[in-house]
């Protein structure tokens, strides 16, 4: 019944791992997102797919590569993890990529701590 | 660029008091604007929008009217709940490409 879930929801790693976060949405959406909330609780926009298809890439280090196989799932890849990159990523997931009335439902988090 | 700026907290009220919470935005065109609720341990789920000028979003007994004049948002209830303790989020939504921008999120505390 999960509309929008990720895996894993926890993530404690070591400087310089590569890991990787999956998520999937269940709504039929055509849009994906990742999202990172720092520890101050600042929500920021990473990426987004739109049927596969990349249409939104912030100024985010190229360690980070997000892949999209299919218009239900959104993974987010990250190299070389840096202790910056210790916070709560977060997918959604909206009906189409334009705003409006279209509100982005969102899975409930990955907490990834870099040691 | 589009912002959103929004009243810092964190925000300590009795149950039964009345609830505001300040949010005036810049953007180019024409926003959609939100208030997006983040209870602990937990993503964010939507609680009202609002589309156009002049609209009023309302859910659980929580209200924004979108002020264009005023490029604002504001958030009230007229008597909160202790369940009501969450982080509040607005945001606003490019009609381009469904890109949201937050403001920096409300911490809200609701006493019994």
């Amino acid at each position: 019944d999960t509309a929008v879930s990720q895996t894993p929801k926890y993530l404690v790693t070591q400087m310089g791992n590569d890991k990787s976060i999956k998520c999937e949405q269940n709504l039929g959406h055509d849009t994906m997102y990742w999202y990172k909330q720092d520890s101050k609780k600042f929500l920021k926009i990473m990426f987004s797919y739109n049927n596969k298809e990349l249409i939104i890439n912030e100024t985010v280090p190229n360690r980070f590569s997000p892949k999209s196989p299919d218009k239900a799932h959104l993974n987010l890849h990250i190299n070389s993890l840096e202790l910056g990159d210790s916070a709560v990523y977060f997918c959604a997931s909206s009906q189409v990529p334009s705003g409006g009335a279209y509100e982005q439902f969102f899975g409930p988090g990955t907490r990834l701590t870099v040691l | 660029g589009d912002s959103v700026t929004q009243m810092e907290g964190p925000v300590t009220l009795s149950e039964e008091a009345f609830l505001t919470i300040n949010c005036t935005y810049t953007a180019t065109g024409y926003p959609s604007l939100f208030w997006y609720v983040q209870y602990p341990g937990e993503g964010l789920q939507l609680l009202l929008k609002a589309t156009k000028a002049d609209d009023k979003g309302s859910n659980k007994g929580f209200e924004a009217t979108y002020r264009k004049e005023t490029t604002s948002f504001h958030l009230e209830k007229g008597s909160v709940q202790v369940s009501d303790s969450a982080v509040y989020f607005c945001a606003l939504s490019d009609r381009e490409l469904g890109r949201l921008y937050f403001g920096r999120g409300t911490q809200l505390t609701v006493w019994p």
